[in-house]
């Protein structure tokens, strides 16, 4: 496998549910993202990891919780969600090398449709 | 970081060349300009990037006025696969890559 991974594909949940979105990058990159893209709506940047740290939370709710087990992976532990979460959920990796941050790779995104 | 404004809406003939201008008016120097674009319903994909040169690869052309306050992203030869929102991204050296609306490129045939 290349490039960046996720699964699944498409997810139905119901607002009681708790689920998880996976990404896995296989391009060496130790900077992973999510990012939230609702329908007409740009691309919202949610989560940074750097070097399995995260280093950036744009406002989140609770509800979404990331996980950062290694630098080749990242999950999105979801909980309690509500309709307006349905949305198209993205995850990026990028190369991080001090001040210099390379351009980000997508995955083809998590479409999520909460019930 | 720095705004950036684009057309919402674009067409091009099939075969022409589509020509995608982007402002940013209050880009610092230290700010690089990236085009990615997004295919219905896919992840965005990586097109250019550039500081203050012109930049050309086997996608695009980068065009970077002197002053550094707008560019051009052009497709030689559009195809109707070029069909996607375009993304001009003004983004700081070792900052995070923050989108805006995009402009949406219509080709036809």
């Amino acid at each position: 496998e290349t490039g960046v991974t996720q699964t699944p594909r498409h997810l139905v949940m119901g607002m009681t549910n708790k689920k998880s979105l996976k990404c896995e990058q296989h391009l060496g990159h130790n900077a992973m993202y999510w990012y939230k893209q609702s329908a007409k709506k740009p691309l919202e940047l949610m989560f940074v990891y750097s070097l399995e740290e995260r280093v950036e939370n744009n406002s989140v709710p609770s509800r979404f919780s990331p996980e950062c087990p290694n630098s080749s992976h990242l999950f999105l532990h979801l909980h309690t969600l509500q309709p307006e979460d349905s949305a198209l959920y993205l995850c990026a990796s990028s190369q991080v090398r001090g001040q210099q941050n390379y351009g980000y790779t997508f995955g083809s995104g998590t479409r999520l449709t909460v019930v | 970081d720095a705004k950036t404004t684009q057309p919402p809406s674009m067409d091009c003939a099939e075969g022409r060349a589509a020509n995608l201008p982007c402002n940013h008016s209050t880009i610092s120097g230290n700010e690089y300009v990236y085009w990615y674009r997004q295919i219905h319903s896919q992840g965005p994909q990586y097109i250019i990037h550039g500081l203050k040169n012109n930049e050309t690869n086997e996608m695009a052309s980068l065009i970077i006025t002197e002053d550094r306050k707008s560019s051009t992203l052009i497709l030689p030869h559009a195809t109707l696969r070029d069909t996607a929102v375009y993304y001009c991204i003004v983004r700081p050296r070792g900052g995070d890559m923050r989108f805006g609306a995009g402009t949406r490129l219509t080709v036809k045939p």
